[in-house]
């Protein structure tokens, strides 16, 4: 079965200080991987997705995040942190048998002033 | 940009009694879905819809819930006889191809009292 790890409950960075969230996933085939970001009190946003070819992959607000299959890896990663992205990060993957998500249990993080 | 849009942004309901969560998805999308996240908790994935049928239910999805797209636009949720244990975020999502990573509308919370 499909599942998500996201090992890191909370990370707290200063802002201007780079960023990596860590996800974990299990399935057999390639997957397609998501990563959403939740700010307080909104929906998910998408950030960026891949499915297949270059491994590492652009995203909205300069996010990026790269597919390591050798270690079930999608970390997300952003260079320089803004105060604005404070919110809760969720990997997800899906499957071509099925068109259903399945969700990590989020990464919340902290900007530092 | 389109976006997914559910009402009403918060719903409290006595238990036992029937509501009906609305969602008007991108209006060229295919693919319906509902997930729930309960506070604190990992978003779960619930029902995908296509092609006016469901196409994959979780465990979640027993006898009390149902979908269904009345018109070309809407597609709802409803919960027969609500529990505490239904109180929860619920999200409506929506996507053009299956796989190709669901946009999320902000949500709808739902406290059974």
């Amino acid at each position: 079965a499909q599942s998500v790890t996201q090992p890191d409950i909370h990370i707290t960075v200063s802002e201007g200080a780079s960023l990596e969230l860590r996800c974990n996933y299990s399935y057999g085939a390639t997957p397609y991987l998501f990563w959403y970001v939740q700010s307080p009190g909104q929906g998910l946003q998408l950030l960026l997705k891949y499915f297949s070819g270059d491994t590492l992959v652009q995203g909205i607000k300069g996010f990026e995040a790269e597919f390591k299959r050798s270690q079930s890896s999608f970390n997300l990663r952003k260079p320089s942190v803004h105060w604005s992205d404070a919110a809760e990060y969720f990997c997800a993957v899906g499957a071509d048998s099925s068109y259903k998500l399945i969700f990590g249990s989020g990464t919340r993080l902290l900007v530092r002033p | 940009e389109p976006e997914v849009t559910q009402t009403p942004s918060h719903q409290v309901t006595q238990m036992g009694q029937e509501v009906i969560l609305r969602c008007v998805p991108i209006s060229n999308h295919l693919y319906f879905y509902w997930y729930r996240q309960i506070l604190g908790q990992k978003v779960e994935f619930l029902v995908s819809f296509y092609n006016n049928e469901i196409s994959e239910k979780s465990e979640i999805f027993d006898d009390q819930f149902s979908v269904e797209r009345p018109d070309g636009s809407n597609f709802t949720l409803k919960i027969r006889s609500t529990k505490l244990e239904d109180s929860a975020m619920y999200f409506c999502a929506s996507n053009v191809q299956g796989t190709a990573g669901a946009f999320f509308g902000q949500g709808t919370r739902l406290t059974v009292v």
